[in-house]
């Protein structure tokens, strides 16, 4: 089955640690984003890539840092700058169509940081 | 400033009562106008993609239209299982701008 993958589902940390999110895609995506989600808001963009080995800054990347070295992966660190980062983290791939393009998302990941 | 507004913010629906939701949007370089069904705890599943004024998209029971400066995601007699919270997307250039959904309730 084609889709995207993300791991763990609930992730626990320590204030002041940097945790690593996972993503992986299947669907032979070029483009891959990462969108943070809180109560109340829309989804923001922390991060996006068009290809391997570069990506660019979304509206909210401070205290995030993302890499690209396979088309298939995108993890996401967040790290101790963060200041806020109890949130439901969403990964997400787009692909080219006739006349636009689509993205589809992952299950997404739920960080608790205490 | 590219935006996205969604209405109403919450929806309770009797099951087989009709009604829409609307997403407005001030966005530039429209791409796509994008709709997602997210239930609770769970990434935002697909449903639809418009992509030019008077283009219209079904399926089951939904049904997005589009116009210049909206659009519209119509439920037909809905039924519980519809129950969740409906996002609209802009498309515009590399980038999508969500609006923050509208929560339906279909109450048996």
């Amino acid at each position: 089955d084609g889709g995207i993958t993300q791991s763990p589902k609930y992730l626990f940390r320590k204030e002041g640690q940097n945790v690593t999110l996972s993503c992986e895609q299947n669907l032979n995506h070029d483009a891959m984003y990462w969108y943070r989600q809180d109560p109340g808001q829309g989804l923001r963009l922390i991060y996006y890539s068009q290809i391997v080995n570069d990506f660019q800054k979304g509206d909210i990347a401070e205290g995030y840092s993302v890499s690209r070295e396979k088309k298939e992966s995108f993890p996401l660190t967040v790290t101790s700058a963060q200041k806020n980062p109890t949130a439901f983290y969403l990964c997400a791939s787009s692909i080219v169509v006739a006349g636009g393009y689509e993205q589809y998302f992952g299950p997404g990941t739920r960080l608790t940081v205490t | 400033e590219d935006q996205v507004t969604q209405s109403p913010e919450a929806l309770r629906l009797q099951e087989g009562e009709s009604s829409s939701l609307n997403c407005s949007y001030t966005v530039s370089g429209l791409r796509g106008l994008f709709w997602y069904r997210q239930d609770p705890g769970k990434g935002p599943e697909f449903l639809f993609t418009l992509y030019s004024a008077g283009e219209e998209k079904e399926k089951e029971r939904l049904k997005a239209t589009l116009t210049k400066k909206e659009s519209f995601l119509h439920i037909t007699a809905p039924k519980p299982e519809d129950s969740a919270t409906y996002l609209c997307a802009v498309g515009t250039g590399n980038q999508f701008y969500f609006g923050t959904g509208t929560s339906l309730t279909v109450i048996p």
